[in-house]
């Protein structure tokens, strides 16, 4: 079966610093990840995505991962956090499931709380 | 712009009163998922719709109902609820076509269900 692991509940930082989530999972099939953020009281949104390639993925608000297949992992970056990236972010891994169609269920890790002090 | 949308935002209802939970979309998704959110902790799935078929996770209780009346809406019932069930409820949707790179799903904002 396959599960995310997210070890830090909390992360807090400083404005401006830089931030490593950490995110590793187990799979004995191939994997897509992903990073959503939630703000409070909101919905998930989707932050960046790994499917193939290029094992560096970067989002449009300077975030970046790296799939890292021998490590399990897909560490979420970024080099310089502003006091808008606090929110919880959540790690999440798919596989493609067959049942007649097809369909991509996401098993999420238990979040991380990216707190940003000025 | 297209959008996931759910109604309401907050939900406040009795032990044991059913409650329904609206999701509506128009991104023209065939897929519409349900998750359950508690507390500090992850999204959970409960169930999803790939068109009309329903597909129920193992773990979910049968309290937990759903319906699809068409593509753009798709109902959360919970038919007796427990303290145990407050909590967010996500409502997301995904449009699944050949290339895995549209395979994205999008989440409403959720509903806050308190049981008193």
């Amino acid at each position: 079966a396959q599960s995310v692991t997210q070890l830090d509940s909390q992360v807090p930082v400083f404005e401006e610093a830089p931030v490593e989530l950490r995110c590793n999972y187990s799979s004995s099939v191939s994997v897509y990840l992903f990073w959503y953020v939630q703000y409070p009281n909101q919905g998930l949104q989707l932050l960046l995505k790994y499917l193939s390639g290029s094992t560096l993925v970067e989002s449009i608000n300077g975030f970046e991962a790296e799939f890292n297949k021998s490590q399990t992992s897909f560490h979420l970056r970024k080099p310089s956090v502003h006091i808008s990236d606090t929110a919880e972010y959540f790690c999440a891994v798919s596989d493609r499931v067959i049942y007649g169609g097809a369909t991509n269920k996401l098993i999420f890790g238990t979040g991380t709380l990216l707190a940003v002090q000025p | 712009d297209a959008m996931v949308i759910q109604n309401p935002r907050y939900q406040v209802t009795q032990f044991g009163k059913p409650v329904t939970l609206s999701c509506s979309q128009t991104l023209n998704h065939n897929v519409m998922y349900w998750y359950q959110q508690k507390s500090s902790q992850a999204p959970k799935l409960l169930f999803h719709y790939y068109d009309k078929d329903f597909n129920n996770e193992a773990d979910t209780p049968d309290n937990f109902q759903s319906r699809r009346p068409n593509t753009s809406f798709c109902f959360l019932d919970i038919r007796s609820p427990g303290l145990g069930d407050a909590a967010m409820y996500l409502c997301a949707t995904s449009r699944l076509a050949g290339p895995l790179e549209k395979n994205e799903q999008f989440f409403g904002p959720g509903t806050r269900l308190t049981v008193l």
